[in-house]
């Protein structure tokens, strides 16, 4: 079945610092990613996206990258702050258009 | 404010009660969903609905009644619960069943069954 996993739990950055978040997926025939950010309270918010005939797209301070033959997906987010301190989501579309969603990976901003 | 709102917010009931969970959606969007979000889980989709016809129930326990009365409007039903059913229930919507743009996520009901 699909599989979408965030591969640290945890990621502690120090502010102005870039923040790598890293995911993986195990259908090859997905197509399009997101990835979310969910912060405390709040339901998940979507960030950037990209479609598989991609390999690297950039939006206001996060970028995501994409590597089809590894089947891995990136979040960078540049000069962490501490609004960035959230649980981060990816999710892949498959299959019937469904979207899988990973279990999160939490990031704290250290001032 | 995402455009899609839950409510409540908070939520406590035992496990004979009866309730019912709220979600609205001024963004235009004809299809909507319920995901199921435990903690160290990854979210899990309950029901989608489009154009206000349910096309897809994911096993979800009779216990989870779901009702679409508009394109803009989507409830969950509960009555007899159980305490592992205390969980974050996340409302999204989409322009089309199974967008591919996403979905827009409302800020979710937290449900404490006791």
């Amino acid at each position: 079945g699909e599989s979408v996993g965030l591969h640290l739990p945890t990621l502690s950055v120090q502010e102005g610092d870039n923040s790598i978040i890293n995911c993986a997926y195990s259908n090859s025939a997905s197509d399009y990613f997101i990835w979310y950010k969910q912060e405390s309270g709040k339901g998940p918010q979507f960030i950037i996206d990209i479609r598989s005939n991609m390999d690297k797209r950039q939006g206001q301070r996060v970028t995501v990258l994409l590597n089809k033959t590894v089947k891995h997906l990136s979040l960078q987010i540049a000069a962490t702050q501490p609004g960035d301190s959230a649980v981060y989501f990816c999710a892949d579309l498959y299959g019937n258009n469904r979207l899988a969603f990973g279990k999160g990976n939490q990031v704290v901003v250290i001032p | 404010e995402t455009g899609v709102t839950q409510t409540p917010r908070h939520l406590v009931m035992g496990m004979t009660n009866k309730k019912s969970l709220k979600c609205e959606q001024h963004l235009g969007h004809n299809a909507m969903y319920w995901y199921k979000q435990s903690a160290k889980k990854p979210l899990e989709l309950m029901f989608v609905y489009s154009l206000e016809e349910r096309v897809e129930n994911n096993s979800v326990p009779s216990r989870f009644s779901p009702e679409c009365p508009n394109s803009s409007h989507l409830f969950l039903h509960l009555h007899t619960l159980q305490p592992e059913d205390s969980a974050l229930y996340l409302c999204a919507s989409s322009q089309g069943a199974y967008s591919n743009y996403g979905y827009t996520f409302g800020s979710g009901t937290r449900l404490t069954v006791v």
